[in-house]
């Protein structure tokens, strides 16, 4: 299973950038990067994902290293909704396994 | 609206019982997935169902078990032996074919307590 690491807590002002780090060192090649988001008493909600190029939708870009070892979740402007738990997982191909880690928590300040 | 349906929202559980958490979907999708998480932690997952009749064990499923009878339904019973039940229990599905690419949908949850 691919490991990732992400720190316990971040926090922005509203309005500014984002960066939200993972490590994922022991990603191996064809493994899938996600990227979802809890809010309290909810369940998670898909961001985005990638395997090799950058990617960008509406909420937010996805930065892969082009070793493949670590991602950045980048929030453009953060709102006050963005206040979350923030996933970071590798998906490996041929398996079901989606396994989360303890995730970020994103606290933005008004 | 397509979607995952999970219900009850909040269910108690008396001692020696057993308990049956439903989930529904209406996407079409062939993967179903529980998953339990207690406060604080991340997501821990209980069992997996890749398509109907068939179902495997995750990383917690000591406790629990599953049945997939419908494409659209995954229930989970929370059995008498599992001892420490009290926790969030979130359903999820995906498309499918186990490339890596297919996004997870979780439903809303059911908070699971013990009396």
């Amino acid at each position: 299973d691919a490991k990732t690491t992400q720190p316990n807590s971040m926090e922005s002002n509203e309005e500014e950038p984002v960066h939200l780090p993972c490590n994922h060192s022991t990603i191996s090649g064809t493994d899938y990067i996600h990227w979802y988001r809890q809010l309290p008493s909810q369940g998670p909600e898909y961001v985005i994902h990638g395997l090799t190029s950058n990617v960008n939708n509406r909420m937010a870009s996805l930065a892969i290293a082009e070793d493949r070892k670590s991602s950045t979740l980048i929030l453009h402007r953060a709102t006050l909704r963005d206040a979350a738990v923030y996933y970071c997982i590798g998906v490996q191909v041929g398996t079901y396994k989606y396994i989360f880690g303890t995730g970020t928590r994103l606290k933005v300040l008004a | 609206d397509g979607g995952i349906t999970q219900s009850p929202k909040y269910l108690f559980r008396k001692e020696g019982q057993n308990v049956t958490l439903s989930c529904e979907q209406n996407l079409n999708h062939d993967a179903m997935y529980w998953y339990r998480q207690d406060p604080g932690q991340g997501l821990r997952l209980i069992y997996y169902s890749q398509i109907v009749n068939d179902f495997q064990k995750g990383d917690i499923a000591e406790g629990y078990s599953v049945s997939r009878e419908k494409k659209e339904s995954f229930p989970l019973t929370v059995t008498s032996a599992q001892k420490n039940p009290t926790a969030f229990y979130l359903c999820a599905s995906s498309i499918g074919a186990g490339t890596g690419f297919e996004k997870l949908f979780f439903g809303s949850g059911t908070q699971l307590s013990v009396l």
